[in-house]
């Protein structure tokens, strides 16, 4: 099955700063490369996402990179705020018989001080 | 438009106990799924609906069981409850293949 590693675990950053977060996963078939954002308490909710014919994608201060050769994708937050302090899951999903679910990594908790 | 909705958001069992976890979802979605979220795990499918009357295992089935008697309606149920199952349960759905899920607000469970 599919295994999706995330690093790092935790990241702190100063408010202004940028924020990476990479993941990997094991499935060359994976097709769909979601990100979701995680507030304390809260819902998961989609960010960005991006499909395996794109290699970036540029949502205002976020961005996701794809290389399908390396197998890995990352997540880029410009100009931290703190009000992006939150617990961040990548996710590689696989088509299967027609059928499409999502393996998540195991999450990376983004602390922005002021 | 009230989106994923969980029932009920928090519940205290014993072990052995069973209970079943409603979803309901007014968007028309095909796709429906169950999550357990552990701490230091991310998020781990339990069981998925392709459709009204459909079920399929996914990562961490062991212990549950579903239905989709409706399209709207999602139900996870656990029959003889243990302190293993403890954790937050989301169910989400999607309108597609590879496009947003949506998640319910979430079910803290709790097993003594």
């Amino acid at each position: 099955g599919e295994n999706v590693e995330q690093h790092p675990s935790t990241l702190s950053v100063q408010e202004g700063d940028s924020a990476v977060i990479k993941c990997t996963y094991s499935d060359s078939a994976s097709n769909y490369f979601p990100w979701y954002k995680q507030e304390l308490g809260k819902r998961p909710q989609l960010i960005i996402d991006i499909r395996s014919n794109v290699g970036e994608k540029k949502d205002q201060r976020i961005a996701v990179t794809l290389n399908k050769t390396a197998k890995h994708f990352s997540l880029h937050i410009t100009e931290t705020q703190p009000e992006d302090s939150a617990v961040y899951f990548c996710a590689a999903s696989i088509s299967n018989s027609g059928y499409s679910t999502l393996t998540f990594g195991k999450g990376t908790m983004l602390l922005v001080s002021p | 438009n009230a989106g994923v909705t969980q029932t009920p958001k928090f519940r205290v069992l014993k072990t052995g106990q069973s209970m079943t976890l409603l979803c309901a979802q007014d968007m028309n979605h095909e796709y429906m799924y169950w999550y357990r979220q552990d701490p230091g795990m991310g998020l781990r499918l339990i069981h998925y609906s392709v459709g009204e009357g459909t079920t399929a295992k996914g990562e961490v089935p062991d212990g549950y069981n579903v239905s989709r008697l409706k399209k709207q309606n999602f139900l996870l149920g656990l029959e003889s409850a243990a302190p293993s199952q403890t954790s937050v349960y989301f169910c989400a759905s999607s309108s597609a293949l590879d496009t947003e899920a949506f998640f319910g607000q979430g079910t803290r469970l709790t097993v003594v």
